[in-house]
């Protein structure tokens, strides 16, 4: 989507942290979320975070929004190769339900 | 897996035709979504339903139409098939009165025009 940007490709290491950015341009989106989308699946909500939060945890996965600078991040840690997959992010503007993802990071997790 | 069931998996059709691809949601969830995703134009939104009334439109072309049935599966058509129609359409579905309105995706339906 053209509101939402991603960079295309991510490679890490086993063990090693992975950190997924995204901007996005509508200052009144209200929910950010993070989705997964492994080869031949459907997307799966990941974690998400409301916009009156700077930070999220959740197990291995960190979110951080910085509402000023309309960016937002994913922080994978002890990125493992399950993990490999396509990374969307997506904003969910103040009316209505609908989604705006970006166009997807590829993240590729090296042993 | 979501509990949303697309049919058919996979589509492969021609040029001119018309196709319907199908969606049941999870149980209990009354919001239907289309999407489309492409490799140029990336995961977008068509439309949504809600409890069988259309909520929001996207992207969605005017050969394209959809619709959510009483028993709240929804159908997508597509018409007079371009081969830039081919692609990836996802349904995904989401529970009335949630705050965060996560969408349930199910495993999509590979269409291919040639």
């Amino acid at each position: 989507g053209e509101d939402v940007e991603q960079s295309l490709f991510l490679s890490v290491r086993e063990g090693d942290s992975s950190v997924i950015n995204c901007t996005y341009t509508d200052s009144s989106s209200t929910y950010l979320y993070w989705y997964k989308q492994e080869p031949g699946a459907g997307l799966q909500l990941l974690t998400y975070i409301f916009s009156n939060m700077d930070m999220k945890q959740d197990q291995r996965l960190t979110v951080l929004l910085n509402k000023k600078d309309k960016h937002l991040s994913l922080r994978i840690a002890d990125t493992q190769t399950g993990d490999s997959a396509i990374y969307f992010c997506a904003e969910r503007k103040a009316a209505g339900n609908k989604l705006t993802f970006g166009g997807g990071t590829r993240v590729l997790v090296k042993p | 897996d979501s509990g949303v069931t697309q049919t058919p998996k996979h589509l492969i059709t021609a040029t001119g035709q018309r196709v319907t691809l199908r969606c049941s949601p999870r149980s209990g969830d009354l919001s239907v979504y289309w999407y489309q995703q492409s490799l140029d134009q990336g995961l977008q939104f068509l439309i949504q339903y809600y409890n069988g009334e259309e909520r929001a439109k996207g992207n969605i072309l005017e050969r394209f139409s959809a619709q959510q049935f009483p028993d709240l599966h929804s159908e997508l058509n597509l018409s007079s098939l371009e081969l830039g129609d081919s692609a990836l359409y996802f349904c995904a579905s989401s529970a009335p009165g949630t705050g965060i309105n996560e969408q349930f995706f199910g495993p999509g339906t590979r269409l291919t025009v040639l």
